[in-house]
C-alpha cells in the first residue's frame, strides 16, 4: 500500500524566515513523490517532483525537497518564506505514475 | 495550451437535481483523474481513465455519481440525484500514461446542493 502522511496541518512563519514543511511516505516499493501547491479557489500546481534522480530536487519559486529512503521522507523547504508562499501545500506518491496518493495537505501561513 | 479545462466554475443547485461536471484534458494526454475536495475528507480520487478507458471506479461513492470520457478530449461527471452532502470542489487532471511524470490539474468545480 502506498500513502503520504504530512505532519501538521497548520504551519506559520514569519516572512523570511524557512519553511520546512513535513511528508513521510509509505510504499513498498521505490516511490515517485511530488509536491503540489494550491492558492485559494485555485486547482493544484507542481512545485517539484522526485522520480529517482537526484535525491535533492528544486522545484519553482525557491522551493526544494530532498529524498531520504533511510527516513521515507520527501520534506519540502524554502530558505526564506515570502508573503506570496501562503497557501496549501500537498505531498503525493505514485508507484505506478497513474494512481496518486495525496496527504492530507499544510496550510502555509506566512507572517509579516 | 490553456491547460486542463473545467465547467462550469461554480454550480449551485437544490437536492435531487441532476448536475453535470465538464472537463477537457490537456490535448495529448491519455490518463484522466476526477478528484473530489473536502475539509473533512480531503483529496480523494474518484475515477481515472486511460486511453479513454475507466480504470478504476473504486472512489465512486455512490451509484448517484457516473462518469464517462466519449472522447480524448472531453470527460463529464454526473451527479443524479445530487444531495447536501455532495457539496464539494470536483477537480480533473490529466497526464501523459506512460512515465512517473506528473498530473496537470483544473481550476475546479466548486459545487453547491441546497
Amino acid at each position: 500500500a502506498q500513502s503520504v502522511t504530512q505532519l501538521g496541518s497548520h504551519v506559520s512563519v514569519s516572512e523570511g524566515a524557512l519553511v520546512l514543511l513535513r511528508c513521510n511516505y509509505s510504499s513498498s516499493v521505490p516511490p515517485y513523490l511530488f509536491w503540489y501547491v494550491q492558492y485559494p479557489n485555485q486547482g493544484l500546481q507542481l512545485l517539484l517532483k522526485y522520480t529517482s534522480a537526484a535525491t535533492l530536487v528544486k522545484g519553482i519559486n525557491g522551493f526544494e525537497a530532498e529524498f531520504k529512503k533511510s527516513e521515507t521522507s520527501f520534506h519540502l523547504t524554502k530558505p526564506s518564506a515570502h508573503m506570496s508562499d501562503a497557501a496549501e501545500y500537498f505531498c503525493a506518491v505514485t508507484r505506478t505514475g497513474n494512481q496518486f496518493y495525496f496527504g492530507t495537505g499544510t496550510s502555509l501561513t506566512v507572517i509579516p | 495550451d490553456a491547460g486542463v479545462i473545467q465547467s462550469p466554475r461554480h454550480e449551485v443547485t437544490e437536492m435531487g437535481q441532476e448536475v453535470t461536471l465538464r472537463c477537457k484534458p490537456i490535448s495529448g494526454h491519455n490518463s484522466l483523474f476526477w478528484y473530489r475536495q473536502t475539509m473533512m475528507r480531503g483529496l480523494e480520487l474518484l475515477i481515472y481513465f486511460n486511453n479513454n478507458v475507466p480504470i478504476d471506479d473504486s472512489g465512486m461513492p455512490e451509484d448517484r455519481f457516473s462518469a464517462k470520457m466519449p472522447n480524448a478530449s472531453f470527460s463529464t461527471l454526473k451527479i443524479q440525484p445530487s444531495e447536501p452532502r455532495d457539496s464539494a470542489v470536483y477537480f480533473c487532471a490529466s497526464k501523459f500514461l506512460l512515465g512517473h511524470t506528473e498530473a496537470f490539474f483544473g481550476q475546479g468545480t466548486r459545487l453547491t446542493v441546497v
